[in-house]
């Protein structure tokens, strides 16, 4: 059964340090990997999906990369800013539902 | 088409009352997920369709719970005899075929209280 964790379970920076989410998960035959951001009662916005078969994943200021070897996975979002503040969650995917870590919750002050 | 929309956003409900949730994916996704999150948890999978098959149900899934996409398009979960333990946000996300990557996009979601 797959597991997915997330570390550090919260964080808290000043603006414009570069931060490193990470997420493990215990079985190395997925699919993909997606990256999401939830704020405080809505819904998740997908950030980043890295495929098996790819390394990493860039979208502005976010690099998201995947080692599946090792069952692990980076969120790096560089030049934090306070609207980057939100929970991250990531989830690993066998093709069909998605196994969801418990998130890092991101603190950005000024 | 602006994404997959979620009606009722909020829910407040009491023990023992059926309620029913309504899920609209982005219009050209086949496949249409329900997931329920609890407070400082991730998301965790309830079940999902293929057009308008159901493919997959979660053990979480009681059999008081209920979903159905007629046609292919929305989705309805329904919750019979609520519990005060449904209390939770319900998730929807579709996403389109395999071969692209199957990555979900998510709606707004339905907080649900019951009291």
């Amino acid at each position: 059964k797959q597991e997915v964790t997330q570390i550090p379970a919260a964080l808290s920076v000043p603006e414009g340090e570069n931060l490193v989410l990470n997420c493990s998960f215990t079985d190395s035959a997925i699919y993909n990997l997606q990256w999401f951001r939830q704020d405080p009662g809505k819904g998740l916005t997908s950030l980043l999906l890295i495929q098996s078969s790819q390394r990493e994943q860039t979208s502005g200021r976010l690099n998201a990369s995947l080692d599946k070897s090792s069952g692990r996975s980076t969120l790096y979002i560089a030049a934090s800013q306070p609207g980057d503040s939100a929970t991250y969650l990531c989830a690993s995917s066998n093709t069909d539902k998605l196994i969801f870590g418990t998130g890092t919750r991101l603190q950005v002050f000024p | 088409d602006t994404g997959v929309s979620q009606d009722p956003r909020h829910k407040i409900t009491k023990r023992g009352q059926n309620v029913t949730f309504r899920c609209d994916p982005i219009s050209e996704h086949n496949r249409l997920y329900w997931y329920r999150q609890t407070l400082g948890q991730g998301p965790e999978f309830l079940t999902y369709f293929q057009n308008e098959a159901q493919l997959e149900k979660s053990r979480l899934l009681s059999d008081r719970f209920s979903a159905e996409r007629p046609k292919g398009s929305f989705s309805t979960l329904e919750i019979q005899r609520t519990e005060q333990g449904d209390s939770a946000m319900y998730l929807c996300a579709s996403s389109s075929a395999v071969g692209e990557g199957n990555e979900q996009f998510f709606g707004p979601g339905t907080r649900l209280t019951v009291l």
